[in-house]
Protein backbone atom coordinates (compact mmCIF):
# COMPACT_ATOMS: atom_id res chain seq x y z
CA UNK A 1 0.00 0.00 0.00
CA UNK A 2 1.46 3.62 -0.65
CA UNK A 3 1.23 5.84 1.60
CA UNK A 4 3.09 8.88 3.82
CA UNK A 5 3.13 8.71 7.55
CA UNK A 6 3.89 11.76 9.29
CA UNK A 7 5.53 11.94 12.90
CA UNK A 8 3.02 12.65 15.64
CA UNK A 9 1.68 16.38 17.10
CA UNK A 10 4.02 19.13 18.88
CA UNK A 11 4.07 21.56 21.60
CA UNK A 12 6.58 23.78 21.42
CA UNK A 13 7.98 27.29 22.94
CA UNK A 14 8.63 30.56 20.51
CA UNK A 15 11.97 30.74 19.53
CA UNK A 16 12.31 26.95 19.78
CA UNK A 17 13.53 24.46 16.84
CA UNK A 18 11.11 21.64 15.61
CA UNK A 19 12.03 18.92 12.75
CA UNK A 20 8.84 17.22 11.34
CA UNK A 21 8.94 14.26 9.23
CA UNK A 22 6.88 11.88 6.80
CA UNK A 23 7.93 8.46 5.98
CA UNK A 24 6.97 7.37 2.50
CA UNK A 25 6.38 3.75 1.75
CA UNK A 26 5.08 1.52 -0.89
CA UNK A 27 6.46 3.25 -4.30
CA UNK A 28 9.80 4.40 -5.26
CA UNK A 29 10.59 7.51 -2.90
CA UNK A 30 13.11 8.98 -5.16
CA UNK A 31 11.11 9.48 -8.64
CA UNK A 32 8.46 11.37 -6.73
CA UNK A 33 8.54 14.71 -5.47
CA UNK A 34 6.99 14.92 -1.57
CA UNK A 35 5.23 18.47 -0.60
CA UNK A 36 4.29 20.17 2.62
CA UNK A 37 1.23 22.11 2.77
CA UNK A 38 0.57 24.51 5.88
CA UNK A 39 -3.51 24.61 7.00
CA UNK A 40 -3.55 27.59 10.04
CA UNK A 41 -6.47 26.64 12.24
CA UNK A 42 -9.86 27.58 10.42
CA UNK A 43 -8.14 28.20 7.24
CA UNK A 44 -7.71 27.05 3.44
CA UNK A 45 -4.41 25.25 1.95
CA UNK A 46 -1.42 27.03 1.37
CA UNK A 47 1.69 25.77 -0.99
CA UNK A 48 5.07 25.82 1.30
CA UNK A 49 7.56 24.17 -0.92
CA UNK A 50 8.48 20.55 -2.16
CA UNK A 51 11.73 18.25 -2.53
CA UNK A 52 12.83 15.30 -5.21
CA UNK A 53 14.79 13.37 -3.31
CA UNK A 54 16.22 11.50 -6.28
CA UNK A 55 18.39 14.70 -6.32
CA UNK A 56 17.25 16.93 -3.31
CA UNK A 57 15.91 19.41 -5.86
CA UNK A 58 13.87 22.34 -3.47
CA UNK A 59 11.13 24.55 -4.73
CA UNK A 60 10.68 27.14 -1.89
CA UNK A 61 7.37 29.19 -1.98
CA UNK A 62 8.50 32.48 -1.34
CA UNK A 63 6.33 33.25 1.48
CA UNK A 64 8.12 30.41 3.08
CA UNK A 65 11.64 30.98 1.95
CA UNK A 66 14.11 31.19 4.38
CA UNK A 67 11.66 30.42 7.15
CA UNK A 68 11.52 26.66 7.25
CA UNK A 69 14.03 24.32 5.37
CA UNK A 70 12.82 20.93 3.67
CA UNK A 71 14.95 17.91 3.19
CA UNK A 72 14.85 14.27 2.89
CA UNK A 73 17.19 10.98 3.93
CA UNK A 74 16.75 8.67 0.84
CA UNK A 75 18.02 6.00 2.66
CA UNK A 76 15.07 5.46 5.10
CA UNK A 77 12.20 6.62 2.64
CA UNK A 78 12.22 10.30 4.60
CA UNK A 79 11.10 14.16 4.56
CA UNK A 80 11.37 16.30 6.83
CA UNK A 81 10.40 20.35 7.34
CA UNK A 82 12.26 22.01 10.20
CA UNK A 83 12.23 25.44 11.72
CA UNK A 84 14.75 27.00 13.67
CA UNK A 85 12.95 29.67 15.26
CA UNK A 86 9.58 29.17 15.99
CA UNK A 87 6.87 31.69 16.35
CA UNK A 88 3.02 31.30 17.59
CA UNK A 89 1.90 32.10 14.08
CA UNK A 90 3.62 28.46 12.90
CA UNK A 91 0.75 26.94 14.76
CA UNK A 92 -1.31 24.58 12.10
CA UNK A 93 -1.36 21.46 11.79
CA UNK A 94 1.35 20.61 8.04
CA UNK A 95 0.90 17.89 5.41
CA UNK A 96 3.12 16.17 3.40
CA UNK A 97 1.89 15.15 0.25
CA UNK A 98 3.33 12.89 -3.11
CA UNK A 99 3.63 14.44 -6.51
CA UNK A 100 4.65 12.46 -9.55
CA UNK A 101 5.97 15.28 -12.24
CA UNK A 102 6.37 19.29 -12.44
CA UNK A 103 6.02 19.60 -16.95
CA UNK A 104 3.82 16.32 -17.20
CA UNK A 105 2.29 13.26 -15.82
CA UNK A 106 0.26 13.74 -12.73
CA UNK A 107 0.88 17.24 -11.44
CA UNK A 108 -0.61 16.91 -8.36
CA UNK A 109 -0.59 15.74 -5.16
CA UNK A 110 -1.97 12.21 -4.92
CA UNK A 111 -1.24 10.81 -1.58
CA UNK A 112 -1.21 12.82 1.59
CA UNK A 113 0.12 12.04 4.73
CA UNK A 114 -2.43 12.33 7.78
CA UNK A 115 -1.12 15.56 9.03
CA UNK A 116 1.07 16.95 11.90
CA UNK A 117 -0.35 19.37 14.30
CA UNK A 118 2.01 21.96 15.59
CA UNK A 119 0.98 24.26 18.41
CA UNK A 120 3.78 27.34 19.38
CA UNK A 121 2.55 28.51 22.73
CA UNK A 122 4.63 30.48 25.70
CA UNK B 1 2.64 34.41 -7.81
CA UNK B 2 -0.51 32.79 -9.31
CA UNK B 3 -3.65 33.84 -7.32
CA UNK B 4 -6.60 31.58 -7.56
CA UNK B 5 -10.02 32.07 -7.02
CA UNK B 6 -13.32 30.05 -6.21
CA UNK B 7 -17.07 30.82 -6.54
CA UNK B 8 -18.57 30.77 -3.92
CA UNK B 9 -17.55 30.26 -0.80
CA UNK B 10 -19.91 28.27 0.28
CA UNK B 11 -23.15 26.98 -0.91
CA UNK B 12 -25.95 24.82 0.31
CA UNK B 13 -27.78 21.96 -1.73
CA UNK B 14 -29.99 18.93 -1.35
CA UNK B 15 -28.74 15.47 -1.88
CA UNK B 16 -29.45 14.55 -5.85
CA UNK B 17 -28.70 17.99 -6.31
CA UNK B 18 -26.34 19.43 -9.19
CA UNK B 19 -23.31 21.26 -7.74
CA UNK B 20 -20.91 23.38 -10.10
CA UNK B 21 -17.86 25.22 -8.32
CA UNK B 22 -16.14 27.33 -10.28
CA UNK B 23 -12.25 28.67 -10.25
CA UNK B 24 -10.31 31.20 -11.79
CA UNK B 25 -6.52 31.63 -11.91
CA UNK B 26 -4.53 35.29 -12.38
CA UNK B 27 -3.00 34.20 -15.58
CA UNK B 28 -3.49 31.43 -17.95
CA UNK B 29 -2.70 28.09 -16.26
CA UNK B 30 -3.24 25.61 -19.23
CA UNK B 31 -4.82 22.43 -18.10
CA UNK B 32 -2.93 22.92 -14.90
CA UNK B 33 -5.64 22.77 -12.30
CA UNK B 34 -6.79 20.29 -9.91
CA UNK B 35 -9.51 19.62 -7.47
CA UNK B 36 -9.13 18.68 -3.79
CA UNK B 37 -12.11 17.47 -1.39
CA UNK B 38 -11.33 17.93 2.61
CA UNK B 39 -13.43 16.70 4.80
CA UNK B 40 -13.45 17.79 8.51
CA UNK B 41 -10.53 16.72 10.64
CA UNK B 42 -9.04 14.70 7.19
CA UNK B 43 -6.53 15.53 4.88
CA UNK B 44 -7.46 16.81 1.24
CA UNK B 45 -8.31 13.88 -1.15
CA UNK B 46 -7.01 14.38 -5.08
CA UNK B 47 -10.62 14.33 -6.78
CA UNK B 48 -9.36 15.60 -10.31
CA UNK B 49 -6.29 16.21 -11.92
CA UNK B 50 -5.03 18.34 -15.04
CA UNK B 51 -8.63 20.05 -15.21
CA UNK B 52 -10.55 16.84 -15.95
CA UNK B 53 -8.64 13.68 -15.53
CA UNK B 54 -10.73 12.12 -12.66
CA UNK B 55 -8.50 10.15 -9.89
CA UNK B 56 -8.80 6.88 -9.57
CA UNK B 57 -11.24 5.59 -6.77
CA UNK B 58 -13.34 8.67 -7.38
CA UNK B 59 -16.73 8.49 -8.08
CA UNK B 60 -17.66 9.56 -11.49
CA UNK B 61 -20.19 11.84 -10.51
CA UNK B 62 -17.46 14.55 -10.23
CA UNK B 63 -16.39 15.95 -13.32
CA UNK B 64 -13.59 18.68 -13.89
CA UNK B 65 -14.02 21.08 -17.33
CA UNK B 66 -11.95 24.12 -18.59
CA UNK B 67 -8.83 25.64 -19.68
CA UNK B 68 -6.58 29.00 -19.39
CA UNK B 69 -8.22 30.78 -16.97
CA UNK B 70 -11.38 29.45 -15.71
CA UNK B 71 -12.42 26.26 -14.86
CA UNK B 72 -15.38 23.88 -13.11
CA UNK B 73 -15.83 21.19 -10.83
CA UNK B 74 -18.98 19.44 -10.76
CA UNK B 75 -21.12 17.01 -9.09
CA UNK B 76 -23.65 15.31 -10.65
CA UNK B 77 -26.20 13.74 -7.90
CA UNK B 78 -24.62 15.06 -4.41
CA UNK B 79 -24.74 12.65 -2.53
CA UNK B 80 -24.05 13.12 2.05
CA UNK B 81 -21.02 12.19 1.94
CA UNK B 82 -20.16 15.36 -0.50
CA UNK B 83 -20.44 17.48 2.74
CA UNK B 84 -17.15 19.16 2.92
CA UNK B 85 -14.68 22.35 1.48
CA UNK B 86 -13.49 21.69 -2.24
CA UNK B 87 -10.41 23.75 -2.96
CA UNK B 88 -8.97 24.41 -6.44
CA UNK B 89 -4.89 23.99 -7.05
CA UNK B 90 -2.84 25.46 -9.96
CA UNK B 91 0.51 23.02 -10.53
CA UNK B 92 1.51 25.45 -13.49
CA UNK B 93 4.15 26.98 -11.68
CA UNK B 94 5.44 27.17 -8.44
CA UNK B 95 4.31 28.15 -5.93
CA UNK B 96 1.04 25.86 -6.90
CA UNK B 97 -1.01 28.19 -5.08
CA UNK B 98 -4.40 27.01 -3.77
CA UNK B 99 -8.08 28.46 -3.67
CA UNK B 100 -9.47 29.77 -0.38
CA UNK B 101 -12.13 26.87 -0.75
CA UNK B 102 -16.23 26.57 -1.67
CA UNK B 103 -17.96 24.73 1.59
CA UNK B 104 -20.81 22.96 0.35
CA UNK B 105 -23.50 22.30 2.91
CA UNK B 106 -26.10 19.72 2.28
Amino acid sequence: EVQLVQSGGEVKKPGGSLKISCKASGYSFTTYWIGWVRQMPGKGLEWMGMIFPGDSDIRYSPSFQGQVTISADKSINTAYLQWSSLKASDTAIYYCARQEGTLAGKVAFDIWGQGTMVTISS
Amino acid sequence: DIQMTQSPSSLSASVGDRVSITCRASQSISNYLNWYQQKRGKAPNLLIYAASSLQNGVPSRFSGSGSGTDFTLTISGLQPEDFAVYYCQQSYTTPYTFGPGTKVDI
